[in-house]
């Protein structure tokens, strides 16, 4: 069964950069049929798409995030990871993790959230 | 690119059907047959319940059932129950591999 787990800082420094992890079990971000990526839900808001990662390395972002966004894999440790620089309060939100289907662009499988706070 | 619009809510008796719409443009949901639809339980993980327009993924009742007519997408509760109290979100491809998603329509079953 497809699990993926996020981690890291529930907190953030404005400025700073957010830093999380999605562990996935059950499956390899190996796999040629997926992406994996990350969308956030600002409190009260709805779903906002960050980006995506193929295993062949190829990276798509949100335009409107693009100039702070990182996504990276780890094959080794079936992991895969965010970054986002130079973050202010309007990055406060819950972050997920997912998987995507690459043809036919729906999300099958999704993390719990993590919430991340950006406050000094 | 702009989000994808949704009605906050909607609601329905028990045993009744109701409709939940997701507007976009000719970019996104008009240009493509990859409309999505999510449903949220307070605290949860997103879960899968239509893709491609009009497909469940194995697991989910019947009674769910998803369209589309020009720029808009439409998600059917058929026989509410009342675990079908969540939100809904709606997604669409909108082409360069980005995905764009709807504010979220809270259903309540009455």
């Amino acid at each position: 069964q497809l699990q993926l787990q996020e981690s890291g800082p529930g907190l953030v420094k404005p400025s700073e950069t957010l830093s999380l992890t999605c562990t996935v079990s059950g499956d390899s971000i190996s796999s040629l049929s997926y992406l994996w990526g990350w969308i956030r839900q600002p409190p009260g808001k709805g779903m906002e798409w960050i980006g995506s990662m193929s295993y062949s390395g190829n990276t798509y972002y949100s335009p409107s995030l693009q100039s702070r966004v990182t996504i990276s894999m780890d094959t080794s440790s079936n992991q895969f990871s965010l970054k986002l620089n130079s973050v202010t309060a309007a990055d406060t939100a819950i972050y997920y993790c997912a998987r995507r289907k690459y043809y036919g662009d729906y999300l099958d499988s999704w993390g719990q959230g993590t919430l991340v706070i950006v406050s000094s | 690119q702009s989000a994808l619009t949704q009605s906050p809510s909607a609601s329905g008796s028990p045993g009744q059907s109701v409709t939940i719409s997701c507007t976009g443009t000719s970019s996104d949901v008009g240009g493509y047959n990859y409309v999505s639809w999510y449903q949220q339980h307070p605290g949860k993980a997103p879960k899968l319940m239509i893709f491609e327009v009009s497909k469940r993924p194995s697991g989910v009742p019947d009674r769910f059932s998803g369209s589309k007519s020009g720029n808009t997408a439409s998600l059917t509760v058929s026989g509410l129950q009342a675990e079908d109290e969540a939100v809904y979100f709606c997604s669409s491809y909108a082409g360069s591999n980005i995905l764009l998603f709807g504010g979220g329509t809270k259903l309540t079953v009455l």
